[in-house]
């Protein structure tokens, strides 16, 4: 079965350091993995996608992730966080295991301070 | 392309009532999706339709019910509004569902007084 787990519920950086979000998967089978932002009271973005091609992804605004299989890991990372960074970030996981579900993390709450 | 819209933004209803919300996707996209989102109980999903098709559903109680249309427009329906029903509502459109990302529209905002 599908599971995703986001490590951190809140994280706080300081504007101009590294932004370092968590997220481990479980999939039987090759999952596509996402994340998403999303700033309050709006919709979900979508920042990047891995979807089995190049391990480490490039997204939106700066940010990427690198896909370890032997880890199970899809971490966000940032080199520099920017206020309008702070926003709340979701991993999510999706595979062809029948039950063709998107699976959502928990979120986690990016604060940045000045 | 036009992104994905919903219709209304903002909604404020009684207890008891009932509600339609819609969702247009993106030009080209069959899948829709629909979830709840509240402070409490974080997202989650109610439903995918899927070339007017119910492909997927979540653990939510009938009164939550939906449908799609030929031109993949989707709409959410909700009787009998609880109280607990106060959230937002997002719909999410997608190439074919899963495994290809989705795209968020802005969202409805619900409140059951």
């Amino acid at each position: 079965a599908q599971s995703v787990t986001q490590l951190d519920s809140h994280v706080s950086v300081s504007e101009g350091t590294p932004v370092l979000l968590r997220c481990n998967y479980s999939s039987s089978y090759s999952p596509s993995l996402f994340w998403y932002v999303q700033h309050p009271n709006k919709g979900l973005q979508l920042l990047l996608k891995y979807t089995s091609a190049a391990t480490l992804v490039k997204g939106i605004n700066g940010f990427e992730a690198e896909f370890k299989k032997s880890e199970t890991s899809f971490h966000l990372t940032k080199p520099s966080a920017h206020m309008s960074d702070a926003a709340e970030y979701f991993c999510v996981v999706s595979d062809r295991s029948g039950t063709y579900k998107y699976i959502f993390g928990t979120g986690t709450r990016l604060k940045v301070l000045a | 392309k036009a992104g994905v819209t919903q219709t209304p933004r903002y909604l404020i209803k009684t207890r008891g009532q009932q509600v339609t919300l819609s969702c247009s996707p993106i030009s080209g996209h069959r899948s829709v999706s629909w979830y709840q989102q509240t402070p409490g109980q974080g997202l989650q999903f109610l439903f995918e339709y899927f070339s007017e098709t119910q492909r997927n559903k979540g653990n939510f109680p009938g009164r939550f019910s939906g449908r799609q249309f030929s031109n993949s427009r989707s709409e959410m329906n909700v009787s009998t509004l609880e109280l607990g029903d106060s959230a937002l509502y997002l719909c999410a459109s997608s190439l074919n569902g899963v495994p290809y990302e989705q795209y968020f529209g802005p969202g409805t905002r619900l409140t059951v007084t």
